[in-house]
């Protein structure tokens, strides 16, 4: 079964500081990726995407995730932190099953410092 | 649009009492979708709809039913809920159930059972 791991539970940064966010991932066959992000109160929403092709994929506010394949990783970049990208980060991976589900990691909490 | 909406925001039940958390989506959208969030586990899928007139379990089905009422509507059912059930719960929705459609989210329902 397919699972995504997500290493750091919270992380802090400094705005204007870059951000990385670590996913790792294990799946059989080429996965689709995502990331999300969930501000306090919120739903989810989806950042970017990966399905195939270039393996640096650009996404919404200014974020960026990589895919490697030789390290089941797909960690999201942002150059410069700003105080609203504060939030919980959730990466996840869709399901060989029927329904092509999505499975989630734990998510990882990011504060940002004025 | 409105994009998928969830009823009720909040609730309260006590041990053993029965709810009907609402969903409706505005998108067209063929596939939807219930999870479950809980501190440190990242988003558990519930039940899902791959379309309209069909329903399967997820990864923790134990304790719910769902009905896909209409194409717009898909209805979580806890039929005597148990502190267990304190979560807070997501509705999504996709336009086909494929690895490269992007699942839209619900504000999401909070529910305390005591």
């Amino acid at each position: 079964a397919q699972s995504v791991t997500q290493p750091d539970i919270h992380i802090t940064v400094s705005e204007g500081a870059s951000l990385e966010l670590r996913c790792n991932y294990s799946y059989g066959a080429t996965p689709y990726l995502f990331w999300y992000v969930q501000s306090p109160g919120q739903g989810l929403q989806l950042l970017l995407k990966y399905f195939s092709g270039d393996t640096l994929v650009q996404g919404i506010k200014g974020f960026e995730a990589e895919f490697k394949r030789s390290q089941s990783s797909f960690n999201l970049r942002k150059p410069s932190v700003h105080w609203s990208d504060a939030a919980e980060y959730f990466c996840a991976v869709v399901s060989s099953g029927s329904a092509r589900q999505l499975t989630f990691g734990s998510g990882t909490q990011l504060t940002v410092l004025p | 649009n409105a994009g998928v909406t969830q009823t009720p925001k909040f609730q309260v039940l006590k041990t053993g009492q029965s709810m009907t958390l609402q969903c409706a989506q505005d998108m067209n959208h063929n596939s939807m979708y219930w999870y479950r969030q809980d501190p440190g586990m990242g988003l558990r899928l519930i039940y899902y709809s791959a379309s309209e007139g069909t329903t399967d379990k997820g990864e923790v089905p134990n304790g719910y039913n769902v009905s896909r009422l209409n194409k717009r509507e898909f209805s979580l059912r806890l039929e005597s809920a148990a502190p267990s059930q304190t979560s807070v719960y997501f509705c999504a929705s996709s336009s086909v159930p494929g690895s490269q459609e992007t699942q839209y989210f619900g504000p999401g329902t909070r529910l305390l059972v005591l």
